[in-house]
Parts: C-alpha cells; structure tokens; sequence
C-alpha cells in the first residue's frame, strides 16, 4: 500500500527567506506526486504534480518541487516566502497508472511565516 | 477558469439522520472523487467513480455510504445514518481520463451532533 510521510508538522519562517517541505513516500512502482495547498477554511489547490520526465518541476506561487527517486522524496521548495504563503501543505501520491486510483495525502505541515 | 462546486458549505444534522451531500465536478471529466478531513487530520480517500460505478472505494467507505451521478452533471454522496464520527470536511474531486491530476471542490462541513 502507498503512504506518505511529512515529518515536519509545523515550519516558522521568515518572510523573504528560504522554504523547504518535506515529503517522502512510499509505492512500490513510478508514483504521480502532487502538492497541494490548503488555507484555512478553503479546499485544496493543486501546487505542482510530478508524472515523469524532468525531476524538476515548477508550480504555481513560484513553488518547485524535485523528484529524489533513490531517497523516494518528493520536497517541495521555494526561494523567497510571502506572507500568502502561510497555509496547511499536502504532499499526495497517486498510483502510476492513472486514473480512478485515490490519491494518498500526508498528514500535512503548517506553514508560518514571520515577519 | 472551470472548477468543482459543493453544496451546502455548512450541514448540521442530527446523529441518525441521512444526509446528502452535493457536488459539480469539472465539466468534461470522467473521474469523481469523494475524500474527507476530519478536524486535525489529513485527507482521506474515500470513493472514486468512472462510467456509473464505483472504481475504487477505503475501508472508510462503509455500507452507510452510498454515492450516486443523479443527471449529466452532479455527482452526490449519501450517508444514511449519521454518526458523531462522520463529522468531517467532506471534498469532491475531479479529473479527465488520464494521470490522476484531481481538481478539488471548496469542500462541505459537515457537523452531525
């Protein structure tokens, strides 16, 4: 069965600076992975998906992701954090084959941004 | 830009009661989804349904559960007979043929007391 794992629940950061979230999953074939994002009281936003090809890959919000297939890791980045970005994030992973399968989530981390 | 709507936002019920939540997937897609978070915690899959039937369905997707695609466009999840436990953000999800790529509804919060 595929599972995720974020091991980090809460992140601070400050404003301006760097973002890494982790994410790290478990399948035993070439996953789909997404991230998605969730602000309070809102339903979730596709950040960026990894299918095949290039490992790494761009989003919206000027978030990247980078597909580590030897540590099975998905972590999803960005260079300069906004207030805006204050949110849950979800790493997902979808079976390879597409299409009915049910995405698994991770438990989620809480993103806070400092002034 | 199309996007997946829910309604209600908000459903109180009473333990017991059967409930019926809505949703519009996106409108040329083939796969809906029925996921939900309970406060806290993180999303489940719950159902997912392709050409009239069910594909996929979670051991949380018990015999309670029912879903259904009424008319060309809805797409609706019953509970029968609420429980405490059942209360929960409910999401509908959408997605074309290929790859798995789900559009997510707002959600519906569904409060049973």
């Amino acid at each position: 069965a595929q599972s995720v794992t974020q091991p980090d629940i809460h992140i601070t950061v400050s404003e301006g600076a760097s973002l890494e979230l982790r994410c790290n999953y478990s399948y035993g074939a070439t996953p789909y992975l997404f991230w998605y994002v969730q602000s309070p009281g809102q339903g979730l936003q596709l950040l960026l998906k990894y299918f095949s090809g290039d490992t790494l890959v761009q989003g919206i919000k000027g978030f990247e992701a980078e597909f580590k297939r030897s540590q099975s890791s998905f972590n999803l980045r960005k260079p300069s954090v906004h207030w805006s970005d204050a949110a849950e994030y979800f790493c997902a992973v979808g079976a390879g084959g597409g299409g009915a399968d049910g995405l698994t989530f991770g438990k989620g981390t809480h993103l806070i941004i400092q002034p | 830009e199309p996007e997946v709507t829910q309604t209600p936002s908000h459903q109180v019920t009473q333990m017991g009661q059967e409930v019926i939540l809505h949703c519009v997937p996106i409108s040329n897609h083939l796969y809906f989804y029925w996921y939900r978070q309970i406060l806290g915690q993180k999303v489940e899959f719950l159902v997912s349904f392709y050409n009239n039937e069910i594909s996929e369905k979670s051991e949380i997707f018990d015999d309670q559960f029912s879903v259904e695609r009424p008319d060309g466009s809805n797409f609706t999840l019953k509970i029968r007979s609420t429980k405490l436990e059942d209360s929960a953000m409910y999401f509908c999800a959408s997605s074309t043929l290929y790859r798995n790529e789900q559009f997510f509804g707002p959600g519906t919060r569904l409060t049973v007391l």
